[in-house]
């Protein structure tokens, strides 16, 4: 158990809909990190939160959004969704922003989002 | 360009023995760490090993080991007496610079079967 948990662990909506994901990092992390692994386009950086402050964009379209609340918990909203954001979506978080290069980030269990 | 390439899609090993994984990767910063996490069928992803483009000595974590060549730019994971357990898909990836954001850029995966 990595100490991150993502509700829920699994999604399944239409297409045209939103939804939203919810992240809990460990205990002290400050940083998370979103990331959305799909068959064609693996895994890839989507957004970077530090103690609520948007700190880096990936590839993140811009149907996706996310912020970072006050008590670190962090919430992904994928809107006007179609069928090729079908992912496994992943939070991490970590201690610092990354300054540090050595520094793990623990991976939730990922939410699994399927669109029909 | 791909900054990281792991070119074996998928690998068998017998247990119990010895089996690595191929990684390059592709930086003109003198300050990365390069990591490998592992991804079973359930979908989590571990963190296994870290190395640091300073680190002078290849990092080790129980069986797992990195063989680090710098001028090679590859970060091969060597995985000692394969266990039925290893069975899962491995990610390389990287984190590019001091005072990078921190996101991590991961490889397309390898996946290893371990034969009883």
């Amino acid at each position: 158990d990595s100490g991150v948990t993502q509700t829920p662990k699994h999604l399944i909506t239409a297409t045209g809909q939103r939804v939203t994901l919810r992240c809990s990092p460990r205990s002290g992390d400050l940083s998370v990190y979103w990331y959305q692994q799909s068959l064609d386009q693996g895994l890839q950086f989507l957004i970077q939160y530090y103690n609520g402050e948007e700190r880096a964009k990936g590839n993140i379209l811009e149907r996706f959004s996310a912020q970072q609340f006050p008590d670190l918990h962090s919430e992904l909203n994928l809107s006007s969704l179609e069928l090729g954001d079908s992912a496994l979506y992943f939070c991490a978080s970590s201690a610092t922003p990354g300054t540090l290069l050595g520094n793990e980030q623990f991976f939730g269990p990922g939410t699994r989002l399927t669109v029909l | 360009a791909q900054k990281i390439t792991q070119t074996q899609p998928g690998m068998f090993v017998q247990e119990k023995e010895a089996v690595t994984l191929d990684c390059t990767y592709d930086t003109s910063d003198p300050s990365y760490g390069l990591f490998w996490y592992k991804q079973p069928s359930s979908g989590e992803m571990i963190f296994l090993i870290y190395q640091g483009s300073y680190d002078q000595q290849n990092a080790t974590e129980g069986r797992y080991s990195l063989n680090f060549q710098k001028a090679r730019k590859s970060a091969n994971l060597v995985i000692s007496a394969s266990q039925l357990g290893d069975s899962a898909m491995y990610f390389c990836a990287m984190r590019e610079g001091v005072g990078s954001q921190g996101n991590l850029i991961f490889g397309k995966g390898t996946k290893l079967s371990v034969k009883p």
